[in-house]
């Protein structure tokens, strides 16, 4: 399997800009997760999708980020307008559905880096 | 009280001792325990989950959990270098799962 696939593993934008980032869970897996991560806070838990519902984004730190999971394949977290704060690497994990957010049992992707100047 | 909480280190061992990395945690985060090793500038990767009080042994790692102090633990024995790394404590309650900030692991050749 090709694992949790995410894009862009680095992006570099300007403060204001809008940022999409993109994530491709492990086919069969039910659950999605969002988290981010920075040196200050840790790994955060923002949003996690089952069967392509949210279920639970009470970590999504402002309106200004959004995430959607259009189909069981793709999923996106978007930040606008973007803030120097929001510098941090950003995962996307996935479970199956018998492995699932009870079980802890979490296949990350490899993280997009974003950096806001 | 943090809902997961570790130690950052760095912890330092030298080759071939047993390293020895603990969490605690709150009553938030009561069900499942989990030991995630983070290398620099890599994503997160499951190595060790227990669900029961008591020791779980998985080849050089066993992790221990005691449930009445809220305590997790993970003892790495014969540490190696390429033990150096992050180590992640992490937790599920209301169907989350939830990190510690991680511990620093050095094993010095």
């Amino acid at each position: 399997d090709a694992g949790v696939i995410q894009s862009p593993r680095h992006e570099v934008t300007e403060m204001g800009q809008e940022v999409t980032l993109r994530c491709k869970p492990i086919s069969g897996h039910d659950y999605l997760f969002w988290y981010r991560q920075t040196m200050m806070r840790g790994l955060e838990l923002l949003i996690y999708f089952n069967n392509n519902v949210p279920i639970d984004d009470s970590g999504m730190p402002e309106d200004r980020f959004s995430a959607k999971m259009p189909n069981a394949s793709f999923s996106t977290l978007k930040i606008q307008p973007s803030e120097p704060r929001d510098s941090a690497v950003y995962f996307c994990a996935s479970s199956p559905r018998d492995r699932g957010p009870n079980t802890g049992e979490l296949f990350f992707g490899e993280g997009s880096r974003l950096t806001v100047l | 009280q943090k809902e997961v909480e570790q130690n950052s280190g760095p912890l330092s061992v030298p080759e071939g001792a047993i390293a020895s990395l603990n969490c605690t945690y709150s009553d938030r985060v009561s069900q499942s325990f989990f030991w995630y090793r983070q290398y620099s500038g890599k994503s997160p990767e499951l190595i060790m989950s227990i669900y029961s009080n008591g020791d779980k042994e998985d080849g050089r790692f066993t992790a221990q959990l005691n449930k009445a102090s809220q305590y997790v633990s993970l003892l790495i024995r014969d540490s190696q270098p390429s033990d150096s790394a992050t180590y992640l404590c992490a937790g599920t309650g209301g169907f989350k799962t939830i990190f510690g900030a991680g511990t620093r692991l050095f094993v010095k050749a």
